[in-house]
């Protein structure tokens, strides 16, 4: 089967940096994606990576290992408007379904 | 970027209705496209895979006689729910992959079958 693992929830203050982690055990790899989803609204993408290393957009950066089966989202300079749940997405396959983990609810105090 | 649309953005039906959904690729063509459903603070769960010209690939557990299937061109899936109920009700999620296999999802349906 196919498994992928977040938190289910983390706080943060305003100003902070906060790291998303993401395991995932899948019967294949083509890239794996975070989206950003916030309540009652369609999931907007963050990133896609594919190969191992970092990948930095803004005050958000995506990290990949493949050997361990293992992403993490890094949001910098937080926001309140970053409250959301991030979801973590695997493409098993080109031209198949992403498979995505349960979400993480981040949640910004001021 | 790709822009998917998806309509209506939410829906009110009576119990034993039937209602459709449309899930539109604007500026790519998409022979396939992906059905979500997402419960409250649930992630998305895959129900069914839409290819054109072609059959749905339903998901285990998602029956395919209550959730109609059509994909008859590159740009259009369609998702009907026929004689909806009460625990349809759940916030539907199309998407469509461009060449480069980037997922674009649409604005999502909310459906509340009352």
């Amino acid at each position: 089967g196919q498994n992928i693992d977040q938190p289910t929830e983390m706080t943060a203050t305003e100003g902070a940096i906060v790291q998303i982690n993401c395991t995932y055990q899948t019967s294949g790899f083509n890239g794996l994606f975070w989206y950003q989803q916030h309540a009652g609204e369609a999931p907007t993408f963050l990133s896609y990576n594919v190969l191992d290393g970092l990948e930095e957009k803004g005050r958000f950066s995506s990290f990949l290992s493949r050997s361990k089966g293992y992403s993490y989202l890094l949001l910098k300079e937080l926001q309140m408007k970053d409250s959301a749940s991030y979801l973590c997405a695997v493409l098993v396959q080109a031209g198949t379904a992403l498979i995505f983990g349960k979400g993480t609810t981040l949640s910004v105090s001021s | 970027g790709a822009v998917v649309s998806q309509h209506p953005s939410w829906v009110i039906c009576k119990s034993g209705t039937s209602v459709k959904i449309e899930c539109r690729s604007l500026d790519f063509q998409a022979t396939t496209m992906f059905w979500y459903r997402q419960f409250p603070k649930q992630s998305l769960m895959l129900m069914a895979t839409s290819n054109e010209g072609s059959k749905a690939t339903y998901e285990q557990g998602v029956e395919k006689d209550k959730f109609l299937i059509n994909h008859a061109s590159l740009t259009l899936s369609t998702l009907t729910v026929t004689s909806a109920h009460p625990e349809d009700s759940s916030f539907y999620i199309c998407s469509a992959e461009n060449m480069n296999t980037e997922a674009f999802f649409g604005q999502g349906t909310r459906l509340t079958v009352v």
